[in-house]
């Protein structure tokens, strides 16, 4: 089976940073994602990672160690309009949730 | 250009109700999937389709969960007999072929009263 750690909530302060990290113990393995979530509403893809390494796409940056089964998205200039739930997601054939980190942003 | 979309957006059915849920993929992405989210939880994946095929229905809950495209594009998510445990948002999902990203719609909620 699939087995994704994730925290349950940070809390952090506008224009902080913070990393949500990421632990995994999967059958296979063909990618790991990011995606964020708020309250109501569909999940939007935020990031990939398929080879270990930073990816870096503006204030979000997302790092993968494939041989650690470990995963971070790191959230930069924190902004209010970033509090969501962020779910991280390993693909093997099909995505494998985890349950999500709620990340609330604070003034 | 449009999303996905997903109909009805809520749903509230009787414990014992057969309910249908529709799901129109973004036009011209080939797979399909279906997941079932939980409150707190993380999305769980249902069933994947490539066209109109049905490559994968490993996590259809029980034989009352029955999904179908019958032309590759528009897909249906039919319950049998709800019960309350299948409260939740069924969320689908598309993308094009070759694509990492997949493309959520907005959800159906369902609650089972």
């Amino acid at each position: 089976g699939q087995n994704i750690d994730q925290p349950t909530e940070m809390t952090a302060t506008e224009g902080a940073i913070v990393q949500i990290n990421c632990t995994y113990q999967t059958s296979g393995f063909n990618g790991l994602f990011w995606y964020q979530q708020h309250a109501g509403e569909a999940p939007t893809f935020l990031s990939y990672n398929v080879l270990d390494g930073l990816e870096e796409k503006g204030r979000f940056s997302s790092f993968l160690s494939r041989s650690k089964g470990y995963s971070y998205l790191l959230l930069k200039e924190l902004q209010m309009k970033d509090s969501a739930s962020y779910l991280c997601a390993v693909r093997d054939g099909k995505l494998s949730f985890g349950a999500g980190t709620t990340v609330t942003v604070r003034a | 250009g449009a999303g996905v979309s997903q109909s009805p957006r809520y749903k509230v059915a009787k414990r014992g109700q057969d309910v249908a849920l529709r799901c129109d993929p973004i036009s011209g992405h080939v797979s399909l999937f279906w997941y079932q989210q939980a409150l707190g939880q993380g999305p769980e994946f249902l069933t994947y389709f490539q066209n109109e095929a049905q490559l994968d229905k490993s996590g259809l809950p029980s034989d009352r969960f029955f999904a179908e495209r019958p032309e590759g594009s528009v897909s249906t998510l039919k319950i049998q007999r709800t019960q309350q445990e299948d409260s939740a948002v069924y969320l689908c999902a598309s993308s094009s072929a070759g694509d990492n990203e997949q493309f959520f719609g907005p959800g159906t909620r369902l609650t089972v009263l």
